[in-house]
């Protein structure tokens, strides 16, 4: 167990709508990663955040937009929905610095109709 | 731009029968590479962290190990529980600390 909780675990939308994605941690961790896996895919980055701020970003467009909260707990926002944007979305949390690991929770399922 | 290419894409093997699953990467300056193990409808569980050439680690029936240029996850008599996709990822520095992923190896141990 990682400690790890992402909510909700499945999700259905249709296009052109919008969704919120929240994830939390009971490490203590405080900088998080988002990234979104396609079936037979690795993961790839959307963005990350450290102390509430972004802390760099992936090649996705702005509609693709992130939160952090004082307490490390973070949200994904996608806006626009759109087809490709099916896909399992994962968080992970680090304590900083690109040689600790990253740990993930089990994601959220998002299929767009 | 960082790249990470697993090989191969799918691997099958018996009980008991070794193999080593490889991870070739491109970075500007590697700072980690990290082996992950998926399974179906799961995040990625961390398994290892490599830091330089020649470092290796093991557990249980897992040891992996890294050269400039690629990673070596090596199974020893596996058995069925090890079936997953092992995920290989590299982070390269700069301002934030992204892992860049490969497309990962699906492992299938059969009885």
């Amino acid at each position: 167990e990682t400690g790890v909780t992402q909510s909700p675990t499945h999700l259905i939308k249709t296009r052109g709508q919008q969704v919120t994605l929240r994830c939390s941690s009971q490490s203590g961790h405080n900088t998080v990663s988002w990234y979104q896996q396609a079936l037979g895919q690795g993961p790839q980055f959307i963005f990350q955040y450290y102390r509430e701020e972004e802390n760099g970003r992936g090649n996705f467009p702005p509609r693709f937009s992130g939160l952090q909260f004082p307490n490390y707990s973070s949200e994904l926002n996608v806006n626009a929905l759109e087809l490709d944007d099916s896909a399992l979305y994962l968080c992970a949390f680090s304590s900083g610095g690109g040689n600790q690991p990253q740990h993930f929770g089990d994601g959220t399922r998002l299929s767009i109709l | 731009e960082d790249q990470v290419t697993q090989s191969p894409e799918a691997l099958r093997l018996q009980e008991g029968e070794s193999s080593s699953l490889n991870c070739s990467y491109t970075v500007s300056g590697l700072r980690g590479l990290f082996w992950y193990r998926q399974d179906p409808g799961k995040g990625p569980e961390f398994l290892f962290t490599l830091y330089s050439a020649g470092e290796e680690k093991e557990k249980e029936r897992l040891k992996a190990t890294l050269t400039k240029k690629e990673s070596f996850l090596h199974i020893t008599a596996p058995k069925p529980e090890d079936s997953a996709t092992y995920l290989c990822a590299v982070n390269s520095g700069g301002s934030n600390y992204k892992l860049t992923f490969g497309k990962g190896t699906l492992l299938t141990v059969n009885p």
